[in-house]
């Protein structure tokens, strides 16, 4: 199985402010990422798809963009809303695999 | 709108079984892989596997194959998830969600908890 490896498992930032959080895959998933997020008591939601690629209705202030197996998840000009956990998942290769998420807290 | 509703959660003994529906509306249903995605109580997410749209194509996580069986019914818009020999490990919500690859579209959520 492809092992996605998130960091951080939890940051907290104020509003207004950027953050970028990461997934590294256990090998090369040719753009084949997605991103989502989880809001308390809530599914999941899909943010973006095939790395960089905004799912329909999602703001703008989310992107995503890959280095080699490194894949990024950016958030800009945080609102308060935007407090939740993002989960990045492979869809490279069966079995379809999540990172272990990161908790996003607002100061 | 797109809309996924699971149903059929609850407490269950340790070794028996216990079956999931998800109703689906909103989107012609027969033109779309679905799938089933779990997340244990504090944990992240695992998926379990996907079905294609005739049936002919099911994936499962390799760990799951052997107790859970996803099945659908197009007629009534509604995909299935059979789980059997429960164990206190598969204690989670069980997300229904529509596929292939990514899960553009998901359900609010069954609690299936396993104990005695």
């Amino acid at each position: 199985d492809i092992q996605m490896t998130q960091s951080p498992a939890s940051l907290s930032a104020s509003l207004g402010e950027t953050v970028t959080i990461e997934c590294l895959a256990s090998e090369d998933i040719y753009s084949n990422l997605a991103w989502y997020q989880q809001k308390p008591g809530k599914s999941p939601q899909l943010l973006i798809y095939d790395a960089s690629s905004l799912q329909d209705g999602v703001p703008s202030r989310f992107s995503g963009s890959e280095s080699g197996t490194q894949y990024s998840l950016e958030i800009n000009s945080l609102q308060s809303e935007d407090a939740a956990t993002y989960f990045c998942q492979q869809h490279h290769d069966y079995p379809w695999t999540f990172g272990g998420g990161t908790k996003l807290e607002l100061k | 709108e797109v809309k996924l509703v699971e149903s059929g959660g609850g407490l269950v003994q340790p070794g028996r079984s216990l079956k999931l529906s998800c109703a689906a509306s909103g989107f012609s249903f027969n033109d779309y892989w679905m799938g089933w995605v779990r997340q244990a109580p504090g944990k992240g997410l695992e998926w379990i596997g996907e079905i294609n749209q005739d049936s002919s194509t099911i994936n499962y996580t390799p760990s799951l194959k052997d107790k859970f069986t996803i099945s659908r019914d197009n007629a009534q818009n509604t995909l299935y998830l059979q789980m059997s020999k429960l164990g206190s490990e598969d204690t989670a919500i069980y997300y229904c969600a529509r596929t292939p690859y990514v899960m553009d579209a998901w359900g609010q959520g069954a609690s299936v908890t396993v104990s005695s």
